[in-house]
């Protein structure tokens, strides 16, 4: 079983149209960083939370901590076909890191 | 990420061979982390080091695999007799001691293909 749940597992959807994945666990973490990953690439980083409630937006991109520091969510805004992808969240704990095991993300012109 | 190192970027084994994947984590970076990524998959953990010590080897299996970070030099994953089933892409990360919000850095990954 993961310790991060992230949902949907898969979400195809059409340019222009927003959409919010998720990043859930039972577990309290000390912060919570967003992955994107391309085919036959590493995992790149694309933010940190640390603060519960925290809001952080990176463009088009708004990722939210919940306020136990259990959850976050991803927001994109007018997806473009260059946010297709793997996002992969992964909750820290004294230097340890887990991950869930990702939404993939297909944007279709 | 370019900070983190891994070779070799591709690896092709036997059945019965050995693979061993090298990590050389970013400068300052004393924690190294081993995932393994099948095909369309995310990441699963496998085992996380620290300079000569393993702190969490629980996604690990117990047998043919093994993996050490030295005080000198990369961090390896070694897997003894190969099997069919390994095939996959390893990926290393590495992460700075102490800080609140660490966050960790990939390497490119190694990609095992065995045959």
């Amino acid at each position: 079983t993961q310790l991060l749940e992230q949902s949907p597992q898969f979400l195809s959807i059409q340019e222009g149209e927003n959409l919010t994945v998720y990043c859930n666990s039972s577990s309290v973490f000390s912060s919570l960083q967003w992955y994107r990953q391309e085919p036959g690439e590493g995992p790149v980083l694309l933010v940190t939370v640390v603060t519960g409630g925290e809001v952080k937006k990176l463009k088009r991109l708004t990722f939210q901590f919940g306020d136990a520091r259990k959850d976050s969510s991803l927001h994109i805004t007018a997806a473009q076909p260059g946010d297709t992808g793997l996002y992969l969240c992964a909750g820290e704990n004294n230097n340890d890191m887990r991950f869930g095991a990702g939404t993939r993300l297909t944007v279709k012109p | 990420n370019a900070g983190v190192m891994q070779n070799p970027r591709h690896l092709v084994r036997r059945r019965g061979q050995e693979a061993r994947l090298r990590c050389s984590p970013m400068k300052g970076h004393s924690h190294v982390y081993w995932y393994r990524q099948l095909p369309e998959e995310g990441l699963k953990f496998m085992v996380y080091l620290q300079k000569e010590n393993i702190i969490d080897e629980s996604g690990m299996p117990k047998e043919r695999f093994s993996a050490e970070f030295p005080k000198e030099g990369p961090s390896i994953l070694r897997i003894q007799q190969v099997v069919r089933g390994d095939s996959a892409a390893y990926f290393c990360a590495s992460s700075a001691q102490g800080q609140l919000g660490t966050e960790a850095f990939f390497g490119q990954g190694t990609r095992l293909t065995v045959v």
